[in-house]
């Protein structure tokens, strides 16, 4: 069964560096989704994408975070200037076609980012 | 936006015994309802989903009913094994294009004891 691949899958950075997340969707998939988790907390929507633009964001994803789908496979979240507080698990979801017409997302790994 | 509450936080039942979480959404526009386990340190898996012109969905334990007029949703567990051990997520997303966004409640572990 095609899955959603995630990497890394730990990265330790220092407070105020940049990081780039990475996903490779599920190959016939066009939405994309970044998640975020705080240990022992629930899933949270950061972003979606489809046709190459944000369809939509929440209030984390502030200026500081970005996306980027650079070619036909990988899906990037990137994080300009780490805080503390962006210490999560975070994980790339896709679904072939909008979830509101009943289309499940599914999910990778997961990345577990730790800020020092 | 919509916000999705899901109880109990814990639960724990015998081996054998069935499992209900419960969840309530507060946007009535909202059409999809997915399941998903997450075991420690793993993804959330997708178990079991329902559409809003669907009242229940059966996949051999496990099985999800929905009450759109009371804006709740239910997840049933028959025959508990240990292996159904874990945090299960509820979640709710609304049918407009350009708002395919999963919101998900706060989760129940579930322990089934041997």
């Amino acid at each position: 069964e095609p899955e959603v691949t995630q990497t890394p899958s730990h990265q330790v950075t220092q407070m105020g560096q940049e990081v780039i997340l990475r996903c490779v969707p599920i190959s016939n998939h066009l939405y994309f989704y970044w998640y975020r988790q705080i240990l022992g907390q629930k899933v949270e929507f950061l972003v979606s994408f489809y046709n190459n633009e944000i369809s939509e964001k929440s209030e984390i994803f502030d200026d500081q975070f970005s996306v980027e789908r650079p070619d036909g496979s990988n899906f990037t979240l990137k994080i300009r200037s780490t805080k503390l507080e962006d210490s999560a698990m975070y994980f790339c979801a896709s679904s072939e076609n909008p979830t509101g017409s009943g289309q499940p997302q599914h999910f990778g790994d997961g990345t577990r980012l730790s800020i020092l | 936006g919509e916000n999705v509450e899901q109880h109990p936080s814990t639960l724990s039942v015998q081996e054998g015994d069935s499992a209900v979480i419960k969840c309530t959404y507060s946007d009535s526009a909202s059409n999809y309802f997915p399941w998903y386990k997450q075991e420690l340190g793993k993804r959330p898996q997708l178990i079991i989903d329902i559409r809003s012109n669907v009242g229940e969905k059966k996949d051999q334990r496990i099985a999800v009913t929905l009450n759109k007029t009371a804006k709740h949703f239910s997840l049933h567990i028959t025959e508990t094994q240990p292996e159904d051990s874990a945090v299960y997520f509820c979640a709710g997303c609304g049918p407009n294009f350009g708002n395919e966004k999963l919101t998900f409640g706060t989760g129940t572990r579930l322990t089934i004891i041997p």
